[in-house]
């Protein structure tokens, strides 16, 4: 597989379960970023991670846990989410987060439905 | 405070005219700009980038750009719109500092009439 995958594309879930999703780029990266779309919202970025360390949380919820293994996975744990949770899940992935200019490569996202 | 603004919505238009999708940043210096396309339930392709050098810019799919600093603009343009160009559209700009921040507009929805 080339770019970035996102699995898995669709997932419904209560709000007492436990999910995750997955992120692998195979662009030989350092840098990948977690980003939430809503209906009618601009994509918010939620967290980046550059070699496997994180780097930037932006205020988000701890019912969304990040997990970095290696530069090429990016998980993001979901836990006793909210209706209002339900977004598509975005991954990217870059060359270097200090990198300029830094272009990111965007995954097909996860289309998340909390019930 | 970085900012990238496409004030339109919504824009209708007839299959075989031409289309123009506006955007404007906001920033000290001339961020890197980029434009996406994301069909229903699909993650974001990349339409062009515009990093320096000419300022009119040719993309995928019969798009392209122009930036013009005087304006703080980055409108994408194509001059005869297909009915599979239906879809949103989003401007994105790169911002200098700490992690190289991408931004990115509210989008704007395409649809194309017959």
């Amino acid at each position: 597989e080339t770019g970035v995958t996102q699995t898995p594309r669709h997932l419904v879930m209560g709000m007492t379960n436990k999910k995750s999703l997955k992120c692998e780029q195979h662009l030989g990266h350092n840098a990948m970023y977690w980003y939430k779309q809503s209906a009618k919202k601009p994509l918010e970025l939620m967290f980046v991670y550059s070699l496997e360390e994180r780097v930037e949380n932006n205020s988000v919820p701890s019912r969304f846990s990040p997990e970095c293994p290696n530069s090429s996975h990016l998980f993001l744990h979901l836990h006793t989410l909210q209706p209002e949770d339900s977004a598509l899940y975005l991954c990217a992935s870059s060359q270097e987060v200090s990198r300029w200019p830094n272009e990111q490569f965007f995954g097909p996202g996860t289309r998340l439905t909390v019930l | 405070a970085q900012s990238v603004t496409q004030p339109d919505i919504h824009i209708t238009v007839s299959e075989g005219a031409s289309l123009e999708l506006r955007c404007n940043y906001s920033y000290g210096a001339t961020p890197y700009l980029f434009w996406y396309v994301q069909s229903p339930g699909q993650g974001l392709q990349l339409l062009l980038k515009y990093f320096s050098g000419d300022t009119l810019v040719q993309g995928i799919k019969g798009f392209e750009a122009e930036f013009k600093r005087s304006q703080s603009s980055f409108n994408l343009r194509k001059p005869s719109v297909h009915w599979s160009d239906a879809a949103e559209y989003f401007c994105a700009g790169l911002f200098s500092g700490g992690y190289n921040k991408l931004i990115f507009g509210a989008g704007t929805r395409l649809a194309v009439h017959p």
